[in-house]
């Protein structure tokens, strides 16, 4: 089993670019995250899906949307990148309590 | 609403010495916790969980964590520690809301360098 894996692993976009970065799990978990990790200040949620077909906002969802594609798919989308948006982007899925994550987008925006 | 404090951002320390990551949390439910590790240039890896039961929680390479309600804490605890334990470490929190799905609060991070 592969875990949690995303594309691309590195990327850089201009301002005002758009990307979709993606995300799929291989375990058959029903809830799927994406955060963002900036330095010192932790992981922090961005949007978040309890199972199929269903999306919510996390802590700091402005500026992306997301789509839950099928159970095992999950994308992140910047429509207009801002240099604010320069981070690391992780996914996560879970089942039950534990979360798995994916290796990391490496995103910078100038 | 849940929060998660680690108290140091980073820690150094030498190698066999042992260490303490500090972790407050605040909830007014009951919460489940957990540590993750995140190795250099990785995503995070779950070290250790408390769920419910006994309140001292390991992993398999050595590590433990004590909840303990009164102080509203989590800390993580080596007695010895390598230099392949060099990496950051995450306290998070998520409460026990009855619910099927769990959001994670975490921490800023906890930077542990291993020296020789």
């Amino acid at each position: 089993n592969a875990g949690v894996t995303q594309t691309p692993k590195f990327q850089v976009l201009k301002t005002g670019q758009s990307m979709t970065l993606q995300c799929a799990q291989d375990m058959n978990h029903n809830s799927m995250y994406w955060y963002r990790q900036d330095p010192g200040m932790g992981l922090r949620l961005i949007y978040y899906s309890a199972s199929e077909g269903t999306t919510d906002k996390g802590e700091v969802p402005n500026g992306y949307n997301v789509s839950r594609l099928n159970k095992r798919e999950f994308s992140l989308r910047l429509e207009s990148a801002a240099p604010s948006q320069t981070s690391v982007y992780f996914c996560a899925s879970s089942e039950y309590l534990a979360q798995y994550f994916g290796p990391g987008t490496r995103l910078t925006v100038t | 609403a849940q929060s998660v404090t680690q108290l140091d951002s980073q820690v150094p320390v030498f190698e066999e010495a042992p260490v303490e990551l500090r972790c407050n949390y605040s909830s007014s439910v009951s919460v489940y916790l957990f540590w993750y590790v995140q190795y250099p240039n990785q995503g995070l890896q779950l070290l250790l969980k408390y769920l419910s039961g006994s309140t001292l929680v390991e992993s398999i390479n050595g590590f433990e964590a004590e909840f303990n309600k009164s102080q509203t804490s989590f800390h993580l605890r080596k007695p010895s520690v390598h230099i392949s334990d060099t990496a950051e470490y995450f306290c998070a929190v998520t409460e026990n809301s009855g619910g099927s799905n769990y959001k994670l609060t975490f921490g800023k991070g906890t930077l542990l360098t291993v020296n020789p």
